[in-house]
């Protein structure tokens, strides 16, 4: 599976988009973008994912670049109980693990 | 409650001690998934199961390690001789596999401590 890299951390004030990006350069045609995050002492939380265009769901936005090789990850209006770690994972679709990196720890702030 | 549950969530035991965990699956979930996450880390996967056939186990930390699925319903994951670096979160999930959709579910945790 490929490789991901995402930044460490970022802050988002509350009721503002947060917009967490993700680079997976060596990802293959069949290789899905996933999306989960992980509220302290939770379990992961599944929150999106895409193969080529961009998605939409209850809970956020995944817009995936042309050439494939980032993405961003999008909650239009973030709140306090959005404060997670953020994870960004590359996977064929029957592929059996998920391989979590460190993620992206986002605050948001009031 | 329709999602994955696991039990015990919280277990305490000496080094040495047998310790056995057991991951209820969303029920129409073909695919189950064990991870271990220690602090400040992300998930580590360990084994999965299609039904009942384990189709993935060499990334168990140890032959210590063993899991099973016996009817392809709840699976339970052994940790035998525990020791202190066993200590961590010790996640389940389940998927409803497909061509195109394979996202996995995942349950509250067992806290494993090793005195």
């Amino acid at each position: 599976d490929a490789k991901t890299t995402q930044p460490p951390s970022m802050d988002c004030a509350e009721g503002r988009a947060a917009n967490l990006p993700c680079n997976h350069s060596t990802i293959s045609g069949n290789e899905y973008v996933y999306w989960y995050r992980q509220i302290h002492s939770q379990g992961p939380q599944y929150i999106i994912h895409g193969l080529k265009n961009n998605e939409t769901n209850e809970m956020a936005s995944l817009i995936i670049t042309e050439d494939r090789k980032s993405s961003t990850l999008i909650l239009p209006h973030a709140t306090l109980r959005d404060t997670a770690v953020y994870y960004c994972i590359v996977r064929v679709a029957s592929g059996g693990d998920m391989r979590f990196g460190a993620g992206t720890r986002l605050t948001v702030k009031p | 409650d329709t999602g994955v549950s696991q039990n015990p969530r919280h277990k305490i035991t000496k080094r040495g001690q047998n310790v056995t965990f057991r991951c209820d699956p969303i029920s129409e979930h073909n695919r189950l998934y064990w991870y271990r996450q220690t602090l400040g880390q992300g998930p580590e996967f360990l084994t999965y199961f299609q039904n009942e056939a384990q189709l993935e186990k060499s990334r168990l930390l140890s032959d210590r390690f063993s899991a099973e699925r016996p009817k392809g319903s709840f699976s339970t994951l052994e940790i035998q001789r525990t020791e202190q670096g066993d200590s961590a979160m010790y996640l389940c999930a389940s998927s409803f596999m497909t061509s195109r959709r394979n996202e996995q579910f995942f349950g509250p945790g067992t806290r494993l401590t090793v005195l």
